[in-house]
């Protein structure tokens, strides 16, 4: 039974570079999310989509950053242009539901220099 | 305030402890509640949800306490493998998710 799958598992890039983040939820879940963690803050919710349409984009830290879930099945996090601060893991996670547990992905660790 | 604050830690215990985490919350509307462990390097991981009337899954029972607003987390006979950090997650409704920042555990041979 596969989990939430995502790639690149690991992506080093030089500032001002474009940096696409992919995610495959769950087959099923419904709802869809990004979250971004850092020794400092933690895990922070950057955005979630519930049947495809984003819902709270609240957490998106500024314009670099754009997410898309063109079907059920795939998402993208896009940061264009990438900056050092931008370093952190990003996990993709998933749920059947509103208010279902979450199921996240392995996460993609990020080093932009 | 946070909207959930937990006892970063780290907690050290000697393998056979017991060892208990709590976990508050700001927000009396949340509508329910998970504990995550989350392995060095790894994503988290759902332990358990925590139901109103208290739940154990083998050697983890989970307890939430809705006058004083806090969860917590109880581990018997601790293990090796149980080193990890403990997330607690409280749900406000409608996927409004807020993470606590983790609770590092590590239990000692």
């Amino acid at each position: 039974d596969a989990g939430v799958i995502q790639s690149p598992r690991h992506e080093v890039t030089e500032m001002g570079q474009e940096v696409t983040l992919r995610c495959k939820p769950i087959s099923g879940h419904n709802s869809l999310f990004w979250y971004r963690q850092t020794m400092m803050r933690g895990l922070e919710l950057l955005i979630y989509f519930n049947n495809n349409v984003p819902i709270d984009d609240s957490g998106m830290p500024e314009d670099r950053f754009s997410a898309k879930m063109p079907n059920a099945s795939f998402s993208t996090l896009k940061i264009q242009p990438s900056e050092p601060r931008d370093s952190a893991v990003y996990f993709c996670a998933s749920s059947l539901g509103v208010d279902s547990p979450l199921h996240f992905g392995n996460g993609t660790r990020l080093t932009v220099t | 305030r946070k909207e959930v604050e937990q006892d970063p830690g780290p907690f050290n215990v000697p393998e056979g402890a017991t060892v208990a985490f709590n976990c508050t919350y700001s927000n009396s509307a949340s509508q329910s509640f998970f504990w995550y462990r989350q392995d060095c390097r790894k994503e988290p991981k759902l332990l358990m949800s925590v139901y109103s009337s208290g739940n154990e899954d083998g050697r983890f029972t989970a307890q939430l306490n809705r006058a004083s607003q806090y969860i917590s987390l109880l581990i018997r006979d601790s293990k090796l493998s149980d080193s990890a950090t403990y997330l607690c997650v409280v749900n406000r409704g409608a996927n409004n998710l807020f993470f606590g920042t983790g609770t590092r555990l590590t239990v000692i041979p």
